[in-house]
């Protein structure tokens, strides 16, 4: 069965300090992950997905995550922290799709606080 | 428009009361989802539809009911709710077998509130 954990529920960063939020996942497929970013009041978007081309995947906002196998993991980074980048991140693993649609596991999520 | 759209983006209910969220995507997908966000839980899959054909019920409460009637609007029916059914309700599209890479894309939510 697949699982996703996320490491701290909370992760506080300086403004211009790095960012770096944990994922492990267990897939008994290959996997499918991705990184959703929510902001206030608003839906999940999608910042960035691995799906089994390059193992470092860059997203948006200078996002990025690197999917390592031999650690079951795909944290998400970013060099520096912006005031704008405070919002909650999940991380999801799908594997093949059964009954034509993809079966998506999330994670608890991490929220994010930039300090000034 | 593009995109995923839900509404209403407020609703209160109270718990004898029979209200409907309704969600629209225009981006050609097959695949549309509920899920129910509560604080400090995990995103709850709640159904699945894919062209039209419910195929997941995530052992969904019977007072929720879902409607799907073509692959673009998806429904969801609400009836004698519960205190502890207040969540942000997300409806969410994505493009099945035979296209695109799965992700997911979300609607703003439903934020509901069951007096």
């Amino acid at each position: 069965a697949q699982s996703v954990t996320q490491l701290g529920s909370h992760v506080s960063v300086s403004e211009g300090a790095l960012v770096l939020l944990r994922c492990n996942y267990s897939s008994s497929v290959p996997p499918y992950l991705f990184w959703y970013v929510q902001y206030p009041n608003q839906g999940l978007q999608l910042l960035l997905k691995y799906t089994s081309a390059a193992t470092l995947v860059k997203g948006i906002n200078d996002f990025e995550a690197e999917f390592k196998k031999s650690e079951t993991s795909f944290h998400l980074t970013k060099p520096s922290a912006h005031m704008s980048d405070a919002a909650e991140y999940f991380c999801a693993v799908t594997g093949i799709p059964t009954s034509g649609t993809y079966k998506y596991i999330f994670g608890t999520g991490t929220r994010l606080k930039v300090l000034a | 428009e593009t995109g995923v759209t839900q509404t209403p983006r407020h609703l209160v209910m109270g718990m004898t009361n029979k209200k409907s969220l309704k969600c629209e995507q225009h981006l050609g997908h097959n695949a549309m989802y509920w899920y129910k966000q509560s604080a400090k839980k995990p995103l709850e899959l709640m159904f699945v539809y894919n062209f039209k054909e419910q195929t997941e019920n995530n052992s969904v409460p019977s007072r929720f009911s879902p409607e799907c009637p073509n692959s673009s609007h998806l429904f969801l029916h609400l009836h004698t709710l519960q205190p502890e059914d207040s969540a942000l309700y997300l409806c969410a599209s994505s493009l099945g077998m035979g296209g695109g890479t799965g992700e997911l894309f979300f609607g703003e939510g439903s934020r509901l509130t069951v007096l």
